[in-house]
């Protein structure tokens, strides 16, 4: 069983760019999560989605990130414009429910100069 | 108080001993606990989840769980080398939104 997929695995961007992340889960779960770890410190939940609907999005900052997960499989992050505040490593998770284990994208390594 | 509190360490064992890593959350009704195992400069890896009071083994692992106390810990007997890492505990709190939780991570090395 294939796991969850992100890419890119690394971006180097000047602020003020956009930057877009994809995330393809593990087949079946319905449950979806973005993160991002900043050095030394445990993931921090960004958005949920449970199928296409999001569930939970009161950590992401809305002036600048969004978010889709259309027909309920892929999902997209986005930044626009970055600052250099963003720099950090953005970790995909999927889980067959909201309440249950999450599986690990390998993250994509975000520097913004 | 943070929702979910770890030692950050770092927590350094001889080969062989058991290492002991801690965790205590903040949501009394918290029904599920997790544990993560994350390599530098890699994703984490979950290595075991529990939901019920009491210990649940997998291997060289123990998962340990006292709701009343509100503390989740885990137990790595024989530690190897391979064994370093930075834990990370997860609890899902059910009075925040059913809200995924992550420590900040102990630390662990193990000295051949």
């Amino acid at each position: 069983e294939a796991g969850v997929v992100q890419s890119p695995r690394y971006k180097i961007i000047e602020k003020k760019q956009p930057v877009a992340f994809w995330c393809n889960p593990i087949s079946g779960h319905n449950t979806l999560y973005w993160y991002r770890q900043n050095l030394g410190q445990g993931p921090e939940l960004l958005i949920r989605y449970e199928n296409e609907e999001a569930v939970d999005d009161s950590q992401l900052p809305k002036d600048r990130f969004s978010a889709e997960r259309l027909k309920g499989v892929d999902s997209t992050l986005k930044i626009q414009p970055a600052e250099l505040g963003d720099s950090a490593v953005y970790l995909c998770a999927s889980s067959l429910r909201g309440d249950n284990e999450q599986f690990f994208g390998p993250g994509t390594r975000l520097t913004v100069l | 108080q943070k929702e979910v509190e770890q030692n950050s360490g770092p927590l350094s064992v001889p080969e062989g001993a058991i290492a002991s890593l801690n965790c205590t959350y903040s949501d009394r009704v918290s029904q599920s606990f997790f544990w993560y195992r994350q390599y530098s400069g890699k994703s984490p890896e979950l290595i075991m989840s529990i939901y019920s009071n009491g210990d649940k083994e997998d291997g060289r692992f123990t998962a340990q769980l006292n709701k009343a106390s509100q503390y989740v810990s885990l137990l790595i007997r024989d530690s190897q080398p391979s064994d370093s890492a930075t834990y990370l505990c997860a609890v899902n709190l059910r009075t925040i939104g059913n809200q995924f939780y992550f420590g900040t991570g102990t630390s662990l090395t193990v000295i051949p």
